[in-house]
């Protein structure tokens, strides 16, 4: 078990381009989440995935943000027409089960957008 | 939403003293966790820990679920102890993700 896993660690975008994030959860994992978090913050909930089905998104989550999973495994966060302040580092997060289970994260991705 | 809020915000040592971070939550969890963020960003687990006391080494954690709060101690502080320790809660009801507090920033001292 190589943990959570994210793909690329560091992106540097030009405004108004798409970029697209990667995560790859521990292999048993059904449940799946994405955060941002920007400088001397804590990480803000972004949605999350129980196997493929998108259960929950935040109003953080704006129409230029997709996420999938497509078969229950791996997921990807895409951003379309990035702005500067989509800067921030993205963590993904998985966990086994319901409600009272240990989450672990990923390394995360920072997007810097100049 | 739940409100979690971490105290200090900020706390500067002397190598080998000891510390008391501290995490109020404004409703009833059924999951606590504590994370160290280390310099490049990524969280490390400390402890999952949604009520009682479990130790790891110079590390300890306490949550009284009841009274709605989870204290970390850390005790023989080293310079690597450094980084942004952030306390985070699950709802018994509603969202069903991590809700984090705003951290608090230790910085040890040689």
């Amino acid at each position: 078990d190589t943990g959570v896993s994210q793909d690329p660690r560091h992106k540097i975008t030009k405004r108004g381009q798409n970029v697209t994030f990667r995560c790859d959860p521990i292999s048993e994992h059904n449940r799946l989440y994405w955060y941002r978090q920007t400088l001397g913050q804590g990480p803000e909930f972004l949605t999350y995935f129980q196997n493929e089905a998108q259960l929950e998104k935040s109003r953080l989550l704006s129409d230029r943000f997709s996420a999938e999973r497509p078969k229950g495994s791996f997921s990807t966060l895409e951003i379309q027409r990035t702005e500067q302040g989509d800067s921030a580092m993205y963590l993904c997060a998985s966990s086994l089960g319901e409600m009272n289970t240990e989450a672990f994260f990923g390394q995360g991705t920072r997007l810097t957008v100049v | 939403g739940i409100q979690v809020e971490q105290s200090p915000p900020d706390l500067i040592l002397q190598e080998g003293a000891n510390s008391t971070l501290r995490c109020n939550f404004s409703d009833s969890v059924n999951n606590l966790q504590w994370f160290h963020q280390n310099p490049w960003g990524q969280l490390i687990n400390l402890f999952y820990i949604p009520s009682g006391t479990k130790q790891n080494g110079r590390l300890s954690a306490t949550t009284v679920a009841t009274e709605r709060y989870s204290l970390l101690y850390i005790s023989s502080s080293q310079t690597t102890d450094s980084g942004v320790y952030f306390c985070a809660v699950k709802l018994d009801t509603g969202r069903r993700a991590l809700t984090f507090g705003s951290g608090t920033r230790l910085q040890v001292q040689p």
